[in-house]
């Protein structure tokens, strides 16, 4: 069955700190791999996504770090600062098939001033 | 540029009643995809459909079902009602079908639908 294990859940970091959140895969067909951020109210936006031939990448204070024999991603929040606060949501997708993506649960992530 | 419009924001359906959902994509996105956000299981994808054809669907049962017109705008329809299909439906378009490193999807801001 496919599927992608996100955590934690919920995660409490102070303004400035580092936020980590970790995603774990099943499915070696998967290829593709994006981050979504979302606010109340609002749907997902794309963050920032990487693809399993590289083991990190970096825009502005978000960074995915790739781990393909573990089967394993996570996204890290440099400085991380009270507009931050947002639900996040990694996802799978094995790109060119058509079954959409596959989303962890979410990590409702509260940086506090 | 507008984004992709999702009519209504907000339903309130008896169960067993049957709800349409539209939503129009961004000019020039030939792709649409319908995903049921809930708390217990997160976002889940519904199906896909590309030039008025359903390119795949999720683990829903038949009550769920779609359709795309010519203009890429696309509905969702949900037939017999159930207390658990309260949920937040999104819809997202792209240039073409799925997610690549080339394109991507953008999601609407979604219809809260509550079933009473």
């Amino acid at each position: 069955q496919q599927q992608v294990k996100q955590s934690p859940q919920s995660l409490i970091v102070q303004k400035g700190g580092i936020s980590i959140i970790n995603c774990a895969y099943e499915n070696t067909a998967f290829d593709y791999f994006p981050w979504y951020q979302q606010f109340p109210g609002k749907g997902p936006a794309l963050l920032i996504a990487i693809r399993p031939d590289v083991s990190e990448k970096k825009e502005g204070r978000f960074t995915i770090s790739f781990n393909k024999s573990a089967k394993q991603f996570s996204l890290h929040i440099m400085d991380s600062q009270p507009g931050d606060s947002a639900t996040y949501f990694c996802a799978a997708i094995l790109t060119g098939g058509a079954d959409g993506l596959t989303f962890g649960k979410g990590t409702h992530l509260i940086i506090q001033p | 540029k507008a984004g992709v419009t999702q009519t209504p924001r907000y339903l309130i359906k008896t169960r067993g009643q049957q709800v349409t959902l539209s939503c129009s994509p961004i000019s020039g996105h030939r792709s649409v995809s319908w995903y049921q956000q809930t708390p217990g299981q997160g976002l889940q994808f519904l199906f896909e459909y590309f030039s008025e054809t359903q390119r795949n669907k999720g683990n829903f049962p038949g009550r769920f079902s779609g359709r795309q017109f010519s203009n890429s705008r696309s509905e969702m329809n949900v037939s017999t009602l159930e207390l658990g299909d309260s949920a937040l439906y999104l819809c997202a378009s792209s240039l073409e079908p799925g997610v690549s490193p080339n394109y991507g999807y953008t999601f609407g801001s979604g219809t809260r639908l509550t079933v009473v």
